[in-house]
């Protein structure tokens, strides 16, 4: 079965920090784009950030840029996303997503839950 | 970059159709035909139903199909069934220089 679970989701104080990871099974994970993607309370979807294959590509939302970075092991079949300078504006479900055909996405994990707050 | 524009909701009976627009402009919707479409039931994980316009992936119903004129693009939904009653999103490829993919604002869909 193809699945995507991700974690490292929580509650955080403005400015700090939090490292969110996605166990990817059942594809071959290596040759898949991967995204995260997010979706604030009562808001639409937003993409974040994406990383290629063979994580020489990596492209960031210029309202995470310089603070979010996107990495991957395809050794391990993980996604990452390290989270730094964290504001509340960044409170939100955090989805990892597989890249599909034709800049679709083919298959989500049920996100995990991000709180910025004091 | 402003999200595609859906209506915020929509309804119907079971076995009727309806219809869940998605405006955009030329640099997006109207620019490619790469306009996607997702269902999500809350809790859940987000669902691929409609890629490329109007093409199901393999397992979708299809009673689910797309289309698009323009810039809008359209997701009919026939035969409405109560599990079909959901939060439906549109994306589209998009020239803009800060995103390469744009989301609709989502469109939650009441089975009556």
């Amino acid at each position: 079965e193809v699945q995507l679970v991700e974690s490292g989701g929580g509650l955080v104080q403005p400015g700090g920090s939090l490292r969110l990871s996605c166990a990817a099974s059942g594809f071959s994970f290596s040759i898949y784009w991967m995204y995260w993607v997010r979706q604030a309370p009562g808001k639409g979807l937003v993409w974040v950030a994406r990383i290629n294959g063979d994580a020489i590509t990596t492209n960031h939302a210029d309202s995470v840029k310089g603070r979010f970075t996107i990495s991957r092991d395809n050794a391990k079949n993980t996604l990452n996303l390290q989270m730094n300078s964290l504001r509340a504006e960044d409170t939100a479900v955090y989805y990892c997503v597989r890249g599909g055909p034709s800049w679709s996405m083919d298959v989500w994990g049920k996100g995990t839950t991000v709180t910025v707050s004091s | 970059q402003s999200a595609l524009t859906q209506p915020a909701s929509v309804s119907g009976s079971p076995g009727q159709s309806i219809t869940i627009s998605c405006t955009g402009t030329t640099s997006d919707v109207g620019g490619y035909n790469y306009v996607s479409w997702y269902q999500h039931h809350p809790g859940k994980a987000p669902k691929l139903m409609i890629f490329e316009v109007s093409n199901r992936p393999s397992g979708v119903s299809n009673r689910f199909s797309g289309s698009k004129s323009g810039n809008t693009a359209s997701l009919t939904i026939s035969g409405l069934q109560s599990e079909d009653e959901a939060d439906y999103y549109c994306s589209s490829c998009t020239s803009s220089t800060t995103l390469d993919v744009i989301f609709g604002g989502g469109t939650k869909l009441t089975v009556l």
